[in-house]
C-alpha cells in the first residue's frame, strides 16, 4: 500500500530564516505530486504540483520554491520566510484521485 | 477559474442526526473528491466521485455533473464525524483541483 510523509511535524521559525520541508511516498512510481497550504480556518491553496523529477509548475507566484530531486521526494523550500508564510502545509500524491500526507505546521514570528 | 461553494458554512447536530452538505461549483468538471479533515489536520480521503452515486457506511454523495453540483450524506452522526469536510473539483485532470472553503461540522453527543 502507498503512504505518504511529511516532516517536521511542527516547524517555527524566525522571519528571514531558510525554509526547508520535505515529503516521500512509499509504495507507487512516478506518482503527481502536491503542495498546498492552508491558512488557519481556510481551505487548501494549491502552491506546486510536479508530473515527474524535475518538472515543477507553480500556481501562485511567490517567495517560496519546490523542487523534486527523486521520483518520490519532494521539497519546499525559501530563502527567506515571511511572517505571512505562516499556514499547515500539505504534501499529497496521486494519479487519479489524491492522498494527503499528514501536514507540517509553520509558525513564523 | 472554476468557483466551488460548500454550503452550510457550519453545521451543528446532535449525536444520531442525519446531515446533507452541498457542493456547487461553476463549470463542467472531470474530477470531484469529497475529503474529511479531522481536528489533527490529516484529510481523509471519502469519495472520489467525479458523477454518480457511492455509499461507504453511514457516508454516502451523489453527484450531478449536468447540474454542477455534488451532496454528501452523513447517516447516524458520530462525535467522531466531527471536523471539515472538503469537496474538491478539477476540469482536466487532477492538477488543478480548487477547493472549497469546506464545511465545519460538530457532533453533539
Amino acid at each position: 500500500s502507498q503512504t505518504i510523509h511529511q516532516w517536521p511535524a511542527t516547524l517555527v521559525q524566525p522571519v528571514g530564516s531558510p525554509l526547508s520541508l520535505e515529503c516521500t511516498v512509499e509504495g507507487t512510481s512516478n506518482p503527481n505530486l502536491y503542495w498546498y497550504r492552508q491558512a488557519a480556518g481556510r481551505g487548501l491553496q494549491l502552491l506546486f504540483y510536479s508530473v515527474g523529477i524535475g518538472q515543477i509548475s507553480s500556481e501562485v507566484p511567490q517567495n517560496l520554491s519546490a523542487s523534486r530531486p527523486q521520483d518520490r521526494q519532494f521539497i519546499l523550500s525559501s530563502k527567506k520566510l515571511l511572517l505571512s508564510d505562516s499556514g499547515f502545509y500539505l504534501c499529497a500524491w496521486g494519479l487519479v484521485d489524491q492522498f494527503f500526507g499528514p501536514g507540517t505546521r509553520l509558525t513564523v514570528l | 477559474g472554476i468557483q466551488v461553494e460548500q454550503s452550510p458554512p457550519d453545521l451543528i447536530l446532535q449525536e444520531g442526526a442525519n446531515s446533507t452538505l452541498r457542493c456547487n461549483f461553476s463549470d463542467s468538471v472531470n474530477n470531484l473528491q469529497w475529503f474529511h479533515q479531522n481536528p489533527w489536520g490529516q484529510l481523509i480521503n471519502l469519495f472520489y466521485i467525479p458523477s454518480g452515486t457511492k455509499q461507504n457506511g453511514r457516508l454516502s454523495a451523489t453527484t450531478v455533473a449536468t447540474e454542477r453540483y455534488s451532496l454528501l450524506y452523513i447517516s447516524s452522526s458520530q462525535t467522531t464525524d466531527s471536523g471539515v469536510y472538503f469537496c474538491a473539483v478539477g476540469e482536466y485532470n487532477n492538477n488543478d483541483m480548487r477547493f472549497g472553503a469546506g464545511t465545519r461540522l460538530t457532533v453533539k453527543p
